[in-house]
Formats: structure tokens, C-alpha cells, sequence
């Protein structure tokens, strides 16, 4: 079974622009959620979808929102960008039919904000 | 004072030995823990998944949970070079949203 893809690898903005970050999640799943990594704050929970519909929401700012399609593909998207916005984005996805922890990641979104 | 408490190392050990990592939480509603490798510049692998106290071997891996005092430890057994990397410790209750300790940066010394 292919494993969470994430796209892009790698992006490059300057403040006050968007970003749209893609996320496949492994074939079944149907379960996506979102974190942030940063070396200051580490890993923090942004979002989760489930058949579209979010369940769940970190403590971000408005600023931060997704949807998920209905094919469980996700997207998430960051407007107005801040320096403080430069992060390792990542994707989780698991099996409805799988323990609620159990998260399978992916290999994140490297988004850098000049 | 964060929900959950993890020694950020670095930690470095010579190949063979016995590695402990460890973290403690405060909330007493997780009750799904789990232990996630990160090598540099790739997204956390999961390693160890527990439901609940009690202990988990997998191969060279062993994972304790302790919801009395709220503390989980991962021990790794015939550590090696390839083992080198951060580990992260996460939780969760009933909602899938993990809550992550900072991570633990080992190295382990041929």
C-alpha cells in the first residue's frame, strides 16, 4: 500500500501571500489530520477531517483552514502569511476502522515565508 | 506547563546499549499512547502503539505505560547506528488529535 503523500515538497513565499498544501492519504483512510512542526513549538495539531467535515480544530488562527474531498484527498490552506508561518507541515492519515491514535504521516510540506 | 513533558537529550549512546526514553503527561484523559521516529527531514514513523497501561514488546523495542503515574517510557534493546534520530512521544483521548512531547534526539555511537 502507498503511503501519505504530500504536495509540494518544498515552497518558498513571501508574506502576505497564500499557500495551498496538498495531502493524499493512504488508499482506505479516511481519517486526515494536519500538524505543524517548528523547532520552537515542536508538533502541533491543526485540523482534522473525516468524510469531509471537520472534527476537530487546533489552536490556530483563522488564518489556518482545509477541506477534505470526497475522495479522503485533503487540502490546507494558509492566507496572509507570516514569518512565524515558516514550518514543516504534516499530514496524518488512519483507518476508521483503526484505534483513534494510530496516525500513519507523511513527508510533510517544508513551507519557508521570506 | 506543557501537557506533555519529554527530556529533549541530545542523548548519545555507544552502539549495543540499552536506551531508555521517557516522558510524563498531565492529562488524565489520554489513554492512547505512542512512540514516533523522525529522521532528519522526513515525516515521524509510528514504532510503538498502546492502548491504556501496560507494556508492548516489538522486536528490539518496549513500550511501558503507566497511567497511575502518568509517565510512558520506550526502551530500545542492541541499539544501533540506524536508530540514530529524534523519538517522539504522543497522546491522545478520544478525539484524534495527538499531543506531542518535544522529542528526544539520540545518537547512537558505532
Amino acid at each position: 500500500k502507498a503511503g501519505v503523500t504530500q504536495t509540494p515538497r518544498y515552497l518558498i513565499k513571501t508574506r502576505g501571500q497564500q499557500v495551498t498544501l496538498s495531502c493524499s492519504p493512504i488508499s482506505g483512510h479516511r481519517s486526515v489530520s494536519w500538524y505543524q512542526q517548528t523547532p520552537g513549538q515542536g508538533l502541533q495539531f491543526l485540523f482534522e477531517y473525516f468524510s469531509e467535515t471537520q472534527r476537530n480544530k487546533g489552536n490556530f488562527p483563522g488564518r489556518f483552514s482545509g477541506r477534505q474531498f470526497s475522495n479522503s484527498r485533503s487540502e490546507m490552506n494558509v492566507s496572509t502569511l507570516e514569518l512565524g508561518d515558516s514550518a514543516l507541515y504534516l499530514c496524518a492519515s488512519s483507518d476508521p476502522g483503526g484505534a483513534d491514535g494510530e496516525q500513519f504521516f507523511g513527508p510533510g510540506t517544508r513551507l519557508t515565508v521570506l | 506547563q506543557k501537557e506533555v513533558e519529554q527530556d529533549p537529550g541530545p542523548l548519545s549512546v555507544p552502539e549495543g546499549a540499552i536506551v531508555s526514553l521517557n516522558c510524563t503527561y498531565s492529562n488524565s484523559a489520554f489513554q492512547y499512547f505512542m512512540w514516533y521516529r523522525q529522521y532528519s527531514r522526513k515525516g515521524p514513523e509510528l514504532l510503538m502503539y498502546t492502548y491504556s497501561s501496560g507494556n508492548k514488546e516489538d522486536g528490539r523495542f518496549t513500550a511501558q505505560v503507566d497511567k497511575s503515574s502518568k509517565y510512558i517510557s520506550l526502551f530500545i534493546r542492541d541499539s544501533q547506528p540506524s536508530d540514530s534520530a529524534t523519538y517522539l512521544c504522543a497522546m491522545s483521548g478520544s478525539a484524534r488529535q495527538l499531543t506531542f512531547g518535544s522529542g528526544t534526539q539520540l545518537t547512537v555511537l558505532p
